[in-house]
């Protein structure tokens, strides 16, 4: 139980162009997903918490004119890389956790490798 | 089904004593795995890691051990230390720089003083 599913899982797209990635939960409910990117020395940076019916919270140095973040329904959030440029180049990955409480439990997406050209 | 499996979501341990948590892979293609920690309200931060020819690397508190036969690696930490306590979450590469990573579902230990 408790599956994420993100797509795509690779793409590449041409600088100046936006590219959407999609995060799933398939067997659950999540009010809440987290968006991260991967950064040198494979640490993951928390991009921003994706809440259900309402606007996300984006972390400090986030843009969230670059990064539009859709949490639609409680099984969809999406984010969308606008205008992408080279330095977007990365591994973008997604987690949700079903239920409340407790800061464990956490399911993630097999993540998004975006590379643009 | 899930690639990476953390069966134990919780452990306590004794500050000073040995922590051990578990990690098992069911995809023989995976050739890298790392292990992260995260604090609430952050996101994971990189800990250790360990390429599928070795099986076992070390860095001061923080041992990985991987039994490829077993599909199996374990992260020990000695001595545990309150400030351990946080989630742990296992993850797997298939390898290269277009590699993605799968990640378990994540152990919460908890160091009691």
């Amino acid at each position: 139980g408790a599956v994420v599913s993100q797509h795509p899982s690779r793409v590449i797209c041409k600088s100046g162009t936006s590219v959407k990635i999609e995060c799933r939960s398939l067997d659950f409910q999540a009010t809440t997903m987290f968006w991260y990117r991967q950064f040198p020395k494979q640490s993951l940076m928390l991009m921003a918490t994706s809440n259900e019916g309402s606007k996300a919270t984006y972390e400090q140095g986030v843009e969230k004119d670059k990064f539009l973040i859709n949490h639609a329904s409680l099984t969809l959030s999406t984010l969308t890389v606008t205008s992408a440029h080279p330095e977007d180049s990365s591994f973008y990955i997604c987690s949700a956790k079903p239920g409340t409480g407790g800061d464990y439990g956490y399911t993630f997406g097999s993540g998004t490798r975006l590379t643009v050209v | 089904d899930q690639q990476v499996k953390q069966n134990s979501p919780s452990l306590s341990v004794q500050e000073g004593r040995i922590s051990i948590l578990n990690c098992d892979y069911t995809n023989s293609m995976f050739d890298y795995f790392l292990w992260y920690k995260k604090y609430p309200a952050e996101g994971p931060t990189f800990l250790i890691s360990i390429s599928s020819i070795k099986d076992k690397n070390e860095d001061g508190r923080f041992t990985v051990f991987l039994n490829k036969s077993a599909k199996h690696l374990s992260l020990h930490i000695v001595p545990s230390q309150p400030g351990d306590s946080a989630v742990y979450f296992c993850a797997a590469d298939y390898g290269g720089s277009q590699g993605n990573l799968i990640f378990g579902k994540g152990t919460k230990l908890s160091v009691k003083p």
